[in-house]
């Protein structure tokens, strides 16, 4: 089985700032990571995955997330962010393989607030 | 770009009653999932469904829930009596291999 943490459960950050909301997750197979954006009332939409090779991986909208398999994080960030940028955020992860392949394990998301 | 449809957008209903969620997966995908989200708590996972039969489902997903897929291009979800705690946004996705393409959900309201 897997889990996922969120760490933050809420962001504030002012707008063209930096910005990393942190996921940590465990599982005792291998795994593909993903974050998920939603924005108010609406589906969720991919940002960006990790499936295997680098560990640094581009997405949408200028976020990216490194994958440390060391520490279990995949922590997604983007250098500058935008008021559009304000949604919530979703780390998830699936097993590589096994029983459980597809079956997605969120985490609690993170709630980005960007002010003006 | 294809998507993930899923209607009704919102539905309401009397506790007891039965309801249907519907989805319209991406034409080529193979595998089929739902989730649900209660108010203020986290996505999770309901069932997979694969081939033409469930492949993993969740202890949230009893005998009171069902899937189908009865045709080419519908996957439905069932819940045969309605209580309150089943008040949440349930969304469909599906998949080719790894990434999972979520439709925008329904919104289940049970009073």
């Amino acid at each position: 089985a897997q889990s996922v943490t969120q760490l933050d459960s809420q962001v504030p950050v002012f707008e063209e700032a930096p910005v990393e909301l942190r996921c940590n997750y465990s599982s005792s197979v291998s795994v593909y990571l993903f974050w998920y954006v939603q924005y108010p009332n609406q589906g969720l939409q991919l940002l960006l995955k990790y499936l295997s090779g680098s560990t640094l991986v581009k997405g949408i909208n200028g976020f990216e997330a490194e994958f440390n398999k060391s520490q279990t994080s995949f922590h997604l960030r983007k250098p500058s962010v935008h008021i559009s940028d304000t949604a919530e955020y979703f780390c998830a992860v699936t097993e590589s393989g096994g029983t459980s392949y597809g079956k997605l394990t969120f985490g609690q998301g993170t709630i980005l607030t960007v002010h003006p | 770009e294809p998507e993930v449809t899923q209607t009704p957008s919102h539905q309401v209903t009397q506790m007891g009653q039965e309801v249907i969620l519907r989805c319209v997966p991406i034409s080529n995908h193979l595998y089929f999932y739902w989730y649900r989200q209660i108010l203020g708590q986290k996505v999770e996972f309901l069932v997979s469904f694969y081939n033409n039969e469930i492949s993993e489902k969740s202890e949230i997903f009893d005998d009171q829930f069902s899937v189908e897929r009865p045709d080419g291009s519908n996957f439905t979800l069932k819940i045969r009596s309605t209580k309150l705690e089943d008040s949440a946004m349930y969304f469909c996705a599906s998949s080719r291999v790894s990434q999972q393409y979520f439709g925008p959900g329904t919104r289940l309201t049970v009073t």
